[in-house]
């Protein structure tokens, strides 16, 4: 069966200081990749999403960046972190017959 | 762009009552998800609905699509303390598989 891999569950990290969240899939190939932030209380916003090696495509302009290193695992990263960035994180695949499934997310606090 | 409004966006109810959440969309797609979201936790898949006149149930919610609207609803039948939660569609895109969220709805059901 299919499962997604997200990691930290939880993180704090000074202003300035660089990020890096992994998500991996095990038990599917070549499924689509998705990362969303959702603010407190609010609904999630797609920031990147992914149908292939190495194509990324972005969602809404910011200081993050996100990479497709291996077919089943997506990486958000940032070189330095500002107080907006503060949110929940969620890492998401899908197949084009399949609804999305997600990782248990990553709770970013920026201090 | 792809634009998704659920409403309402906040349902306080008393419990045995029933209830709907509205999902409408701005441009075709040919498929949409409902899930759910406990607080402090990650999402969670009720249903996927793939056509025209879709309609699928599980215990006391039901969630139907209507493409040529380009609406789906979410129906609660005799609601129970258990479903307060807060409840999101999402709505994939056809020409690039983009998934995009509704705000949510967060229903509180009062005992």
């Amino acid at each position: 069966s299919q499962t997604i891999h997200q990691w930290p569950a939880t993180l704090v990290q000074p202003v300035g200081s660089p990020l890096s969240l992994e998500c991996t899939v095990e038990g599917t190939s070549n499924p689509n990749l998705y990362w969303y932030r959702q603010a407190a209380g609010r609904g999630l916003q797609l920031l990147f999403y992914s149908v292939g090696i190495g194509q990324i495509s972005s969602e809404v302009p910011q200081n993050l960046s996100a990479s497709r290193p291996q077919d089943r695992q997506f990486i958000l990263s940032s070189k330095k972190l500002l107080l907006s960035d503060s949110g929940f994180y969620l890492c998401a695949w899908s197949r084009r017959i399949t609804e999305a499934f997600f990782g248990q997310g990553t709770r970013l606090t920026v201090v | 762009e792809l634009k998704v409004e659920q409403n309402p966006l906040f349902l306080s109810m008393q419990e045995g009552k029933n209830y709907t959440i509205y999902c409408n969309y701005s441009t075709t797609s040919d498929r949409l998800y409902w899930y759910r979201q406990d607080p402090g936790k990650s999402l969670e898949s009720l249903f996927v609905l793939l056509s025209n006149g879709a309609v699928k149930q599980e215990g006391r919610l039901m969630a139907s699509l209507d493409t040529k609207a380009r609406l789906s609803t979410l129906h609660i039948t005799a609601a129970v303390h258990d479903l307060s939660a807060t409840y999101f569609c999402a709505v994939v895109t056809l020409r690039d598989d983009k998934i995009i969220f509704g705000k949510g709805t967060r229903l509180h059901i009062l005992p």
